[in-house]
């Protein structure tokens, strides 16, 4: 009864490294996010997305990039990782509209060393 | 700015304690969700709300828009009950959510 996936739980990378998440929905969303959840801060959008090939920066985009090729699969890309990286990430879904029902992945827990 | 603010940050209960989670918010809203995340897991949405009440066993979800306001209430909790309670907010304007920073709950056998 999965419905959103997210590729890794656990995730360590070493400095300057690109690093992939990979998130995919089986609920033909229109709608993907990808946050980043610290602690004090809560929930933080990096980018979403409402169409594939569209995209837009969410708040704290800097250091962050996104592909959204296919419908289902929305991925985040950190392109020179670093330290200030390590978080817990999480990805969404829902449908294009207002008030509908969001789906969360597992998370991946990044470590940046 | 928060467009939402949760209280408490932290609560610690005995089993079998009535467990009140309070979520005040600032923007318009289409919908309400309160969501729950145990330790090292992700995060499972409990309820969508856009008005009125939801119950869910022993989860009760309240939504009051014109005070912009709602409380997750839990009855006789459980150690399993120990989580992160999240509230989020979808926006009247575009398609994002606004979250809350979350309550750690504890319950104590």
């Amino acid at each position: 009864d999965v419905k959103v996936t997210q590729s890794s739980r656990y995730l360590v990378k070493r400095t300057g490294e690109k690093v992939f998440l990979e998130c995919v929905q089986d609920m033909d969303h229109e709608n993907m996010f990808w946050y980043r959840q610290d602690p004090g801060l809560g929930l933080r959008l990096i980018y979403f997305s409402y169409d594939v090939k569209m995209k837009e920066k969410g708040d704290i985009p800097e250091g962050y990039s996104v592909s959204r090729e296919k419908k289902e699969r929305f991925s985040l890309i950190l392109e020179s990782a670093s330290t200030n990286q390590t978080s817990m990430y999480l990805c969404a879904s829902s449908l294009l509209g207002r008030g509908h029902e969001a789906f969360f992945g597992q998370g991946t827990r990044l470590t940046v060393v | 700015k928060n467009e939402v603010e949760q209280s408490p940050q932290n609560l610690t209960a005995q089993e079998g304690e009535f467990i009140t989670i309070n979520c005040s918010y600032s923007v318009g809203i289409s919908a309400l969700h309160w969501l729950q995340q145990h330790p090292g897991g992700g995060i499972v949405s409990l309820f969508m709300l856009s008005s009125g009440k939801k119950k869910h066993g022993r989860l009760i979800a309240t939504i009051n828009i014109q005070e912009k306001h709602s409380s997750l209430h839990i009855t006789a909790s459980h150690p399993r009950d120990s989580a992160v309670y999240i509230c989020a907010v979808a926006a009247l304007t575009g398609n994002q959510f606004y979250f809350g920073t979350g309550t750690s709950l504890t319950v104590i056998p």
